[in-house]
């Protein structure tokens, strides 16, 4: 089961930074948060992941905070094209487990 | 580089049927890994593999059987199907431990 906790829906709108938030309470030392999204039904696409510092990319910004339990993730002026589920990741091992997500859709 | 290719994209089976998921990347990666997606949920791991003839188990391997030859491919077998494995089916791959996963685009499969 996904250890992680992500409400299942969010709106935004277009333009506008989208911030979405994940716990991620169990998190082990050495284990990297990881963010994912998916588009309809392709496969899911990778965005972003952090250990303990806040990471920016083209595509977003990820904060974790200090005690690593929780984390955002910030794309910082939504469009259209990012409305999908976006999915926080704390893996096991070698095994990544996928929650519900949360279902972000950006207003025109 | 193709990424991570998998075929069929479509495949309609009968109760009992087997049949094969292909997956094939050609990034060179170490691991990779096979998916099932049922509608509104997440993905859920079957198998995954750390190397060319090392397999093992994830969260939902029942009723799957997976190889890995090669470095390239890492196939899904389906001995006897079974309308609960009615889902789609995405196949990673990465290059090791911690680093990012990458997806290739799915197999829908629905079993009558």
């Amino acid at each position: 089961d996904a250890k992680t906790t992500q409400p299942p829906s969010m709106d935004c709108a277009e333009g506008r930074a989208a911030n979405l938030p994940c716990n991620h309470s169990t998190i082990s030392g050495n284990e990297y948060v990881y963010w994912y999204r998916q588009i309809h039904s392709q496969g899911p696409q990778y965005i972003i992941h952090g250990l303990k510092n806040n990471e920016t990319n083209e595509m977003a910004s990820l904060i974790i905070t200090e005690d690593r339990k929780s984390s955002t993730l910030i794309l910082p002026h939504a469009t259209l094209r990012d409305t999908a589920v976006y999915y926080c990741i704390d893996p096991t091992g070698n095994q990544f487990y996928f929650g519900t997500g949360t279902s972000l859709t950006v207003i025109p | 580089n193709a990424g991570v290719t998998q075929t069929p994209k479509f495949r309609i089976l009968k109760i009992g049927q087997s049949m094969t998921l292909q997956c094939t990347q050609d990034m060179n990666h170490n691991y990779m890994y096979w998916y099932r997606q049922d509608p509104g949920m997440g993905l859920k791991l079957i198998y995954y593999s750390v190397g060319a003839g090392i397999t093992d188990k994830g969260e939902v391997p029942n009723g799957y059987n997976v190889s890995r030859s090669t470095t390239e491919d890492f196939p899904l077998r389906l001995e006897l199907a079974a309308p609960s494995q009615t889902s789609v089916y995405f196949c990673a791959s990465r290059t090791g431990f911690q680093e990012t996963q990458y997806f290739g685009p799915g197999t829908r499969l629905l079993v009558l």
